[in-house]
């Protein structure tokens, strides 16, 4: 079946400091990925939506210098939050789409403390 | 402003009877709609969904009714049980590919 790893589960960083989630997908390949960032109310926020061969599109109040995404090949992705703050914090999610009009399969998420 | 709405921030049945969890949407280009659950310290999962070119889909004791019309669709869980206790967001979806969640609805059943 198709299956989405993300790591770490968790962490914690210091405000002002960076840190990389990983994304994996095993079973498929991963034409599309998006991230999001669920908060602790639980809402999703979509950051960016990465498709292969094509631009990597952020949505409004996320930018490509806040949260640069890799997209190397159709297993993998990653995402780096630069110099988080306080809210940054909450669960970054990875959901990964194999054929167009496919569902995503999400991963667990990577959740963020940052102290 | 927020694509998709859910009606409800909690619910609570009785196990046995019937959830109905409410969903409305903005964009009449949505032309999918999943609904994914959701267990603490997991993320979403898909239990099931719906295009826009139909008004029912079933799938055991899980039921969408979908209104284009109206713009509004809703999950109904029969039977319910206390493991379907979770968070449940409806989300859409449109040709661009972008996936909108609703804020979700805390679902707890009690035995």
């Amino acid at each position: 079946g198709a299956l989405v790893y993300q790591y770490p589960r968790r962490t914690i960083c210091k405000s002002g400091t960076s840190m990389r989630m990983e994304c994996q997908a095993v079973g498929f390949q991963a034409t599309s990925v998006a991230w999001y960032r669920q908060s602790p109310q639980k809402t999703f926020e979509l950051i960016a939506l990465s498709t292969v061969n094509s631009a990597i599109k952020y949505e409004q109040n996320f930018t490509q210098e806040k949260f640069p995404i890799s997209h190397p090949n159709l297993s993998f992705s990653s995402m780096t939050v630069l110099n988080a703050y306080l809210e940054d914090r909450g669960l970054y999610l990875c959901g990964a789409q194999g054929a167009a009009n496919s569902d995503y399969t999400f991963g667990s998420g990577t959740r963020l403390l940052v102290i | 402003q927020q694509q998709v709405r859910q009606s409800s921030q909690s619910l609570t049945v009785w196990e046995g009877e019937t959830a109905i969890l409410n969903c409305s949407y903005e964009n009449s280009a949505f032309d999918y709609f999943p609904w994914y659950q959701q267990f603490p310290g997991e993320g979403p999962a898909l239990l099931i969904a719906i295009r826009s070119v139909s008004d029912k889909k079933e799938d055991g004791r899980f039921t969408i009714f979908f209104n284009k019309r109206e713009k509004n669709l809703s999950l109904h869980i029969k039977d319910s049980q206390p493991g379907d206790s979770a968070t449940y967001f409806c989300a859409a979806k449109g040709s661009n590919n972008r996936i909108f969640f609703g804020d979700g609805t805390q679902l707890v059943v009690k035995p």
